[in-house]
């Protein structure tokens, strides 16, 4: 069964600091994806990498994959207050569109 | 990219009835959809895969019976949940797959409450 783990769950930064949110996958993918919630909302699509060492980046986040250590990382740089949100990675297996959630990051950014 | 309508965006019930949400899929075809459900301050748990034409898939411990799902159409799914509890109570969330079926999309989500 495919496991997505997701550190940290909780995240609390100072404006203008960089940090990285880690997301492990227990078996074999072709497809990563990272998304932001707000609360009360659904989900928005921020990346999809597709390949090992796909790197995208959009604003003040990137993001990586390394499909051989089944990691991805989503990395902020000089974090504002509108990127405060819950951020989950999601990965869907090879032959399988089903994703599977890690358990998501909640992100405070504090002036 | 594409876009994957979800309605109603609230509910409210009474215990006992049944509620139906419905999820379209507005400028593409989508022969299979997804189910997730979400609690307060948790992730999203894939409920189930609906595919057009055919049975749903259910994950283990999803009620089939307690949630129906129709996949009547390439563009439309509907999920039931029938004599609604208010442990039901939570954020649904519908997704397709677009053309390249590498990129999901999400619906806006239905939050139901029942009482």
């Amino acid at each position: 069964e495919l496991k997505v783990e997701q550190n940290p769950l909780f995240l609390s930064m100072q404006e203008g600091k960089n940090y990285t949110i880690y997301c492990n996958y227990s078996t074999t993918s072709d497809r990563l994806y990272w998304y932001r919630q707000d609360p009360g909302k659904s989900l928005e699509s921020l990346f999809v990498l597709l390949s090992n060492g796909a790197v995208k980046q959009e604003g003040r986040l990137m993001a990586s994959l390394d499909t051989k250590a089944r990691l991805s990382t989503l990395h902020i740089t000089a974090a504002v207050h509108d990127l405060s949100a819950t951020y989950f990675c999601a990965v869907a297996p090879y032959n399988n569109n089903d994703m599977r959630f890690g358990a998501g990051t909640r992100l405070t950014v504090k002036p | 990219g594409a876009v994957v309508s979800q309605h109603p965006s609230r509910v409210i019930c009474k215990s006992g009835t049944s509620v139906k949400i419905e999820c379209r899929s507005l400028d593409f075809q989508a022969t299979t959809m997804f189910w997730y459900r979400q609690f307060p301050k948790q992730s999203l748990m894939l409920m189930a895969t609906s595919n057009e034409g055919s049975k749903a898939t259910y994950e283990q411990g999803v009620e089939k019976d307690k949630f129906l799902i129709n996949h009547a159409s390439l563009t439309l799914s509907t999920l039931t949940v029938t004599s609604a509890h208010p442990e039901d109570s939570s954020f649904y969330i519908c997704s397709a797959n677009g053309a390249t079926n590498t990129e999901a999309f999400f619906g806006q989500g239905t939050r139901l409450t029942v009482v």
